[in-house]
């Protein structure tokens, strides 16, 4: 089964509002990354955590090895902000550094 | 952001025809993967490299793919006679060790096998 459940599946935000995307993990996590995907579809990196929290600009993510799961807060959201996310992960015990993607969650700000 | 360059951006091929794709890796990055993402938005797995090494491919990449990372050229994804079902978007990425490291994203080669 999926090792890596994203949610939510779309997300529709009014420009300076904010909310959060979470990934719980069913298998033990080494670190994850949060990307973005803009529309010509390239993956430009947000974060990577090995655990604890991080904070870019408007961006925080969270990840909690322990109880499996990563947080993604997104605060006064901007038209810009607008595409889809992705967590990816890589299981304790891998050895080559393979990542597995969540099913992405598609932002969309509106005016 | 990523200096992961792919080429070409676009593939069109019929079905039958061979389809290549290349990727040069960031600098001083040794490890590399190729994934697939599909208009669903899943994120396949293909093959990753370490140097001239294969670490890990699924079983696709062995019978229909081929892929090679030589050293001083650019990495290769081939698929040996393209399905329909394989138009994708192809993502390499690179990284400077094989796990415990960020990875980074090339803006993938968009295939369409028509």
């Amino acid at each position: 089964g999926d090792q890596v459940e994203q949610s939510p599946s779309a997300l529709s935000l009014h420009e300076g509002t904010g909310s959060a995307l979470r990934c719980n993990f069913t298998t033990t996590m080494r670190a994850v990354q949060w990307f973005q995907q803009n529309s010509r579809g390239s993956l430009i990196n947000l974060f990577y955590l090995a655990s604890g929290t991080k904070e870019n600009g408007r961006l925080k993510s969270t990840f909690n090895s322990k109880e499996s799961y990563s947080t993604l807060h997104i605060r006064d959201a901007q038209l810009e902000d607008s595409g889809t996310y992705f967590c990816a992960a890589a299981p304790t015990g891998a050895n080559t550094g393979k990542l597995t993607f969540g099913h992405g969650t598609i932002l969309r700000v509106h005016p | 952001n990523s200096k992961v360059i792919q080429t070409p951006r676009y593939l069109v091929k019929g079905q039958g025809q061979k389809a290549k794709m290349r990727c040069i890796p960031e600098k001083g990055h040794p490890v590399v993967f190729w994934y697939q993402q599909n208009k669903n938005n899943e994120f396949k797995f293909l093959i990753n490299f370490q140097n001239q090494e294969v670490l890990q491919q699924i079983d696709m990449t062995e019978k229909r793919f081929s892929a090679e990372c030589p050293s001083n050229s650019p990495c290769s994804l081939e698929i040996q006679s393209s399905e329909a079902g394989d138009s994708a978007l192809y993502l390499c990425a690179s990284s400077l060790r094989g796990r415990d490291t960020e990875v980074f994203f090339g803006k993938g080669t968009r295939l369409t096998v028509v």
